[in-house]
């Protein structure tokens, strides 16, 4: 079973450029996750769908950051203007969902930001 | 707002040795989760703790989940050094009436010597 995948797996743009990324979730996942993990940190969710419809968007920067997931499959997160501190690691996760399975996230290799 | 802690932050363990990593939650939750991350990789799923009293084990790794508490604890027996990683456990909260919202906890990096 293929898993999730993300790309670009690196990106280094200057602050004030532009920058997005990109996840397909594993076939059959209803829910997709975008999670900002800074160098030492836990993982720090940015925005969840359901299908194509926004969960949580509570975290997400929304004066810089947008997301959005057309289809209900394929997802893009986009930066735009970067700041220094957007440097991280951008994870993308989906889970099956259902009541047993809901919180078992499957992660992306990620994406790594580095802003200058 | 839900916070999760963990602790110790770093750990260095002498190969063969046992030890605990914690894991404290500030609000009711009844799932946890423990997930592993090795130095520029991914984050791998270890454990999902679903209910009071939940206990998983898998090899030399066992996780217990004590919901009253708001505690979980990941048990590591006799250790050896392929476990070095960074540890993470996550605590699930309900949102917009949704679940698989996780808050993760900072993590714990177990380094393991000979």
């Amino acid at each position: 079973e293929a898993g999730v995948a993300q790309s670009p797996r690196y990106k280094i743009i200057e602050k004030r450029q532009s920058v997005a990324f990109w996840c397909n979730p594993i076939s059959g996942h209803a829910t997709l996750y975008w999670y900002q993990q800074i160098l030492g940190q836990g993982p720090k969710l940015l925005i969840q769908f359901q299908n194509n419809g926004v969960v949580d968007d509570s975290q997400l920067p929304k004066d810089r950051f947008s997301a959005e997931r057309l289809k209900g499959v394929d997802s893009t997160l986009k930066i735009q203007p970067a700041k220094l501190e957007d440097s991280a690691v951008y994870l993308c996760a989906s889970s099956l969902g259902g009541l047993l399975g809901a919180g078992e996230l499957f992660f992306g290799e990620g994406s790594r930001l580095t802003v200058l | 707002e839900l916070k999760v802690e963990q602790n110790p932050l770093f750990l260095s363990m002498q190969e063969g040795k046992n030890y605990t990593i914690y894991c404290n939650y500030s609000t009711t939750s009844d799932r946890l989760y423990w997930y592993r991350q090795d130095p520029g990789k991914s984050l791998e799923s270890l454990f999902v703790l679903l209910s009071n009293g939940a206990v998983k084990q898998e090899g030399r790794l066992m996780a217990s989940l004590d919901t009253k508490a708001r505690l979980s604890t990941l048990h590591i027996t006799a250790a050896v050094h392929d476990l070095s990683a960074t540890y993470f456990c996550a605590v699930e909260r309900y949102y917009g009436g949704s679940q698989g919202n996780l808050i993760f906890g900072k993590g714990t990096k177990l380094s393991v010597k000979p």
